[in-house]
């Protein structure tokens, strides 16, 4: 079946712009999982969601980040007044179900933003 | 939180030969341990995984192995081929706050002919 999806693959904006990144989860998969690469650096936790509802938001690196999810399935990720410290590749990626067994999470290949 | 750090963050290896790469967590309550590769411009994907209930895992040509006490868990690529060239990042979770799937900052791996 296909696998998780990101849109847009590519996005430049410019600094104080708002943007929205897009993600569609494997079909019946309940949990969802944003992530930040910058250049070089590893995966940062941003968010995670259980259904529509995101019990961790600690990951989120100032209030000028949100994200929903609505019917249990996209998710987006929306970044206010960018800044040029925002420029990274924003991973998604969902899991079957988020149980105290962890389960194993399929990425998305990435929506790379660059805040010019 | 947890702190999960990774070495070396280059490798070059010569076709043939054997790559290790080891990972340290700080949290003892992380009980899952998975290694993701990344080849350029492409997403990350598992390729194999561990639990805390195990101490050594293989598949093929990868095999992890975890030391609960020491709180290290490593990588080994035995026979390494020129497709094994990517960016492998090593994670750690604790279940309680399992939401946070902590990363490693990646181990760049050459593997040269």
């Amino acid at each position: 079946g296909a696998g998780v999806s990101q849109s847009p693959s590519n996005k430049v904006t410019e600094k104080g712009k708002d943007v929205e990144l897009r993600c569609d989860p494997i079909s019946g998969h309940t949990a969802l999982y944003w992530y930040r690469q910058s250049l070089g650096q590893g995966l940062e936790f941003l968010i995670y969601f259980q259904g529509n509802s995101a019990p961790d938001k600690s990951g989120l690196p100032s209030d000028r980040f949100s994200a929903e999810r609505t019917g249990g399935s996209v998710s987006t990720l929306t970044i206010q007044r960018t800044q040029q410290e925002d420029s990274a590749v924003y991973l998604c990626a969902s899991s079957l179900r988020h149980t105290a067994v962890q389960e194993t999470q399929y990425f998305g290949p990435g929506t790379r933003l660059l805040v010019l | 939180g947890e702190n999960v750090e990774q070495h070396p963050s280059t490798l070059s290896v010569q076709e043939g030969d054997s790559a290790v790469i080891k990972c340290t967590y700080s949290d003892s309550a992380s009980n899952y341990f998975p290694w993701y590769k990344q080849e350029l411009g492409k997403r990350p994907q598992l390729i194999i995984d561990i639990r805390s209930n195990v101490g050594e895992k293989k598949d093929q040509r990868i095999a992890v192995t975890l030391n609960k006490t020491a709180k290290h868990f490593s990588l080994h690529i035995t026979e390494t081929q020129p497709e094994d060239s990517a960016v492998y990042f090593c994670a750690a979770l604790a279940t309680g706050t399992a939401s946070k799937l902590t990363f490693g900052t990646g181990t760049r791996l050459q593997v040269t002919l």
